[in-house]
């Protein structure tokens, strides 16, 4: 099973700041196989990036994603305030599926 | 509009069992595979199980294997997780999700279609 560690745990900026956001696999994983959601308070996750690259209907394009074999990217390129929640990757492509633990961005 | 509602969470002794159902609408649900992913109080995303879209192949978590059944019936356009067995470790806000493509097993594709999610408690 691929094991998916995110960093930092927690980021704390301020609206109109960039965020980076990182995903680190125990294994390589294809770039056509991760995909990054985030969570609000008391809602179900909102798929935003996947492919690694590819932005998810309806996401605006100051989300964009990157990376390849181990290591990949979520930039948030000017942080709104509706931004502010957990975010998640994901492994798929192979069975199990599995989640990174999640970076809360909060407001500093 | 595509939904998916999840049903039949609640309180459950440890050692007992739930059914928790998925009705699908606004999309054809006999052309996706599912899954059923879970969040525990304050703590991360887990997956638990897929189902092919014909039901034919099923898959599990290693922490639910033998314990929880997954099932579809595409005519009523519902998904099921039966749970027996139950540990207080199960206690988990319980999500359906939908695949962003049609075809293929439930591991194809990213998740792109959500319930709103069913709180299972289980007490010890």
């Amino acid at each position: 099973e691929i094991v998916l560690t995110q960093s930092p745990g927690t980021l704390s900026l301020s609206p109109g700041e960039r965020a980076t956001l990182s995903c680190r696999a125990s294994q390589s994983v294809s770039a056509t196989s991760l995909a990054w959601y985030h969570q609000k308070p008391g809602q179900a996750p909102r798929l935003l990036m996947y492919g690694a690259s590819s932005r998810a209907t309806g996401i605006p394009d100051r989300f964009s994603g990157s990376g390849s074999g181990t290591d990949f990217t979520l930039t948030i390129s000017r942080l709104e305030p509706e931004d502010f929640a957990v975010y998640y990757c994901q492994k798929y492509g192979s069975s199990p599926i599995t989640f990174g633990q999640g970076t809360r961005l909060e407001i500093k | 509009e595509v939904q998916l509602l999840e049903s039949g969470g609640g309180l459950a002794q440890s050692g007992g069992s739930l059914r928790l159902s998925c009705v699908a609408s606004g999309f054809t649900l006999s052309s996706f595979a599912m899954s059923w992913v879970r969040q525990a109080p304050g703590k991360g995303l887990e997956w638990v199980s897929g189902i092919s879209f014909s039901g034919a192949s099923t898959y599990y978590a290693d922490s639910v294997k033998g314990r929880f059944t997954i099932s579809r019936d595409n005519s009523n356009n519902t998904v099921y997780l039966q749970m027996n067995g139950l540990r207080a470790e199960d206690t988990a806000l319980y999500y359906c999700a939908r695949p962003r493509s049609a075809a293929g097993p439930y591991y194809e594709y990213a998740m792109d279609v959500w319930g709103q999610g069913t709180t299972v408690t289980v007490s010890s």
